[in-house]
């Protein structure tokens, strides 16, 4: 069974960077045709779609972040990554991981991590 | 982009009731439109996929409906474990997704 855990500081000063690790475990995450992806919930808020990433490194990010924010994946480790640059305390939330599974052109993310909480204070 | 809104942004109401909340998108979407449960400190949990098509595992007093930029998400009689924040999210201009802003139910 497919699983993605979160890990990486919990605490992150403004306007450094955040640092996020997502590992997928039960699976490949080269071994098919996925997507992965970041989400995020500020405090008391709705979700936020951060970005994506093909298995195959194609990248697609919210056009809000898409200037402070880097995903990457790893295969060797079956890990993706993000990276946000020049927080602020509005980047205070929790991150969820995720992958979209897909039936014909029908995507929808079926498999999310725990979340982790990361705020951005000095 | 496509936005997604979603009324009520909450909801009062009472074990067995019937309880429907409607998302809107600003685009039509076909039926590419999913939908969420999310419980305090919990991931949100997949309900309902393009539109209509109930998760595994997932109580069929669960439904979806609608296509292109109108959709309803309906609980046919809320159970005490139904009460939560519940998202929609379209997925037409997948890998690009949108979350709606969330409706909360809370017991009346």
């Amino acid at each position: 069974q497919l699983q993605l855990q979160e890990s990486g500081p919990g605490l992150v000063k403004p306007s450094e960077t955040l640092s996020l690790t997502c590992t997928v475990s039960g699976g490949s995450i080269s071994s098919s045709s996925y997507y992965w992806g970041w989400i995020r919930q500020p405090p008391g808020k709705g979700l936020e779609w951060i970005g994506s990433i093909y298995y195959s490194g194609s990248t697609y990010y919210n056009p809000s972040l898409k200037s402070r924010v880097t995903i990457s994946v790893d295969t060797s480790k079956n890990q993706f990554s993000l990276k946000l640059s020049s927080v602020t305390a509005a980047d205070t939330a929790v991150y969820y991981c995720a992958r979209p599974a897909w039936l014909g052109d029908y995507y929808y993310m079926d498999v999310w991590g725990k979340g982790t909480t990361v705020t951005v204070s000095s | 982009d496509i936005q997604m809104t979603q009324s009520p942004s909450s909801l009062s109401a009472s074990v067995g009731d019937r309880v429907t909340i409607t998302c809107r998108a600003s685009q039509s979407i076909s039926s590419y439109l999913n939908w969420y449960q999310q419980k305090p400190g919990k991931a949100p949990k997949l309900l309902i996929y393009a539109a209509s098509s109930l998760q595994s595992g997932v109580p069929s007093r669960f439904s979806g409906s609608g296509s292109g930029t109108d959709f309803t998400l309906t609980i046919s009689s809320l159970q005490p474990e139904d009460f939560a924040t519940y998202y929609c999210q379209q997925s037409y201009s997948t890998p690009v997704f949108t979350f709606g802003p969330g409706t909360k139910v809370d017991i009346k």
